[in-house]
């Protein structure tokens, strides 16, 4: 079946550790992808997307993403978290139509 | 300021009740969506629309309806039909010509007791 698959469930972190979040999709052809974040109390906003072109993208607070096309993988990097990136981050793939598949998601605490 | 409001923010029913859940964006977007969220399981589409009196089920269309009367509005029912219907419900929105990149409403968290 088609799917989105996020590695861990649950990160724990302290604040300076580097960050990396993992995402597989099992989608043949051409994907866009996207990271979402969800902090606490708060609307589920974008942070960054990949289209085409370059496979490394940057989005908002850091964050950037590697999309690598031979792995069917789009992992979410941040080199230095801080205790506001305490969240759950969502991986999420158009599938066509504009319709989207969403990982389970990944909750990440950082300690201060 | 544009966006997407979902009300209400808590809303509690008693097993058996129909309830609907109110979704309206001013970004004027043509297509909509209701996405279901449950601890572990992500996001799970339910029904989306890409235009005004035309939707399609999603993945977990069953004991849910809509309609979609005007662009800026989506409402959800939950129907008594609907199994398990605890859990938190997002509305989104987006152009249909894009890329797929939706924006998000606050949500509503649903409790059915």
């Amino acid at each position: 079946a088609q799917s989105v698959s996020q590695h861990n469930h649950h990160v724990i972190l302290s604040e300076a550790a580097s960050l990396e979040l993992g995402c597989n999709y099992s989608y043949g052809g051409t994907v866009n992808l996207f990271w979402y974040v969800q902090y606490p109390g708060q609307h589920l906003q974008l942070l960054l997307k990949y289209f085409s072109g370059d496979p490394l993208v940057k989005g908002i607070k850091g964050f950037e993403a590697e999309f690598i096309k031979s792995k069917f993988s789009f992992n979410l990097r941040k080199p230095s978290v801080q205790w506001s990136d305490t969240a759950e981050y969502f991986c999420a793939v158009n599938r066509g139509g504009n319709k989207l598949v969403f990982g389970a998601g990944t909750i990440l605490r950082v300690k201060s | 300021d544009g966006g997407i409001t979902q009300s209400p923010k808590y809303l509690f029913r008693k097993e058996g009740q129909n309830v609907t859940l109110s979704c309206e964006q001013n970004l004027n977007h043509d297509a909509m969506y209701w996405y279901r969220q449950d601890p572990g399981q992500g996001l799970r589409l339910i029904y989306y629309s890409q235009i005004v009196n035309d939707f399609q089920k999603g993945d977990i269309a069953e004991g849910y309806s809509v309609s979609r009367e005007k662009k800026e509005s989506f409402p959800l029912t939950v129907t008594s039909a609907q199994k398990n219907p605890t859990a938190f419900y997002l509305c989104a929105s987006s152009i249909t010509s894009g890329s797929g990149e939706q924006y998000f409403g606050p949500g509503t968290r649903l409790t059915v007791t």
